[in-house]
């Protein structure tokens, strides 16, 4: 069965203090692994697709790694406003669209 | 684009009553997907649409939930009769992948609220 674990489930830092979050996940073959970044009373927001083990992507501060049984987001001297829960989800290599989701990341910045 | 837009946002109801949330996808987007989050489940994929017909829908909860598409631009999830259970918040995403794994990104809506008394 396709599942996916993050951890760990909150995260307190002190602004410029780097850190990583972790995805692990199993699921029969891997279409692609999705992180999004979610603020509370919003929808997530997308971040980054990897799609092969080794790939990487930087989006500010943010960068995503992919390995065959896990991805991190590594968090560079992070500010209070990427503060938020931070969600991972896998697609399998089948037809289906569906994506199986981790329960996130809850991230807090202090200043 | 105005982007996935979801209404109502908040929705309060007794127990038994039916509701209805809408959805209105990203204009050119073929797929649509309707999500319900809790804190101790996550985001759960409840059914999901490709060019207005059910995909599947093997996460829908029971019966009592069901969803429609009727065009391209507009979907419904419907509850009823609703129960305290049901309280979440559902999400509607869509995409538009047409063949392309770089594509399919799920661009999601702002959610609509729900308690069930």
């Amino acid at each position: 069965e396709d599942q996916v674990t993050q951890s760990p489930e909150a995260l307190r830092l002190q602004e410029g203090e780097s850190s990583s979050l972790n995805c692990s996940y199993t699921v029969s073959g891997l279409r692609g692994l999705f992180w999004y970044r979610q603020d509370p009373g919003k929808g997530p927001e997308f971040l980054f697709t990897l799609y092969s083990a080794g790939e990487e992507k930087e989006k500010e501060r943010l960068k995503a790694t992919l390995t065959k049984k896990e991805s991190f987001l590594h968090i560079t001297a992070p500010k209070p406003e990427d503060s938020a829960t931070y969600l991972c989800a896998v697609q399998n290599a089948g037809n289906n669209r569906k994506l199986i989701w981790g329960l996130g990341t809850s991230l807090a910045v202090n200043p | 684009d105005a982007g996935v837009i979801q209404s109502p946002r908040h929705e309060v109801t007794e127990m038994g009553q039916e509701v209805t949330l809408r959805c209105k996808p990203i204009s050119g987007h073929d797929y649509l997907f309707w999500y319900r989050q809790t804190m101790m489940r996550g985001l759960e994929l409840l059914i999901y649409f490709n060019n207005n017909v059910p995909i599947d829908d093997s996460g829908m909860p029971e019966d009592r939930f069901s969803a429609k598409m009727p065009n391209a631009s507009f979907s419904t999830l419907k509850i009823q009769p609703s129960e305290p259970r049901d309280s979440a918040v559902y999400f509607c995403a869509s995409s538009s992948p047409r063949g392309r794994v770089s594509q399919e990104t799920q661009y999601f809506g702002p959610g609509t609220r729900l308690l069930v008394l």
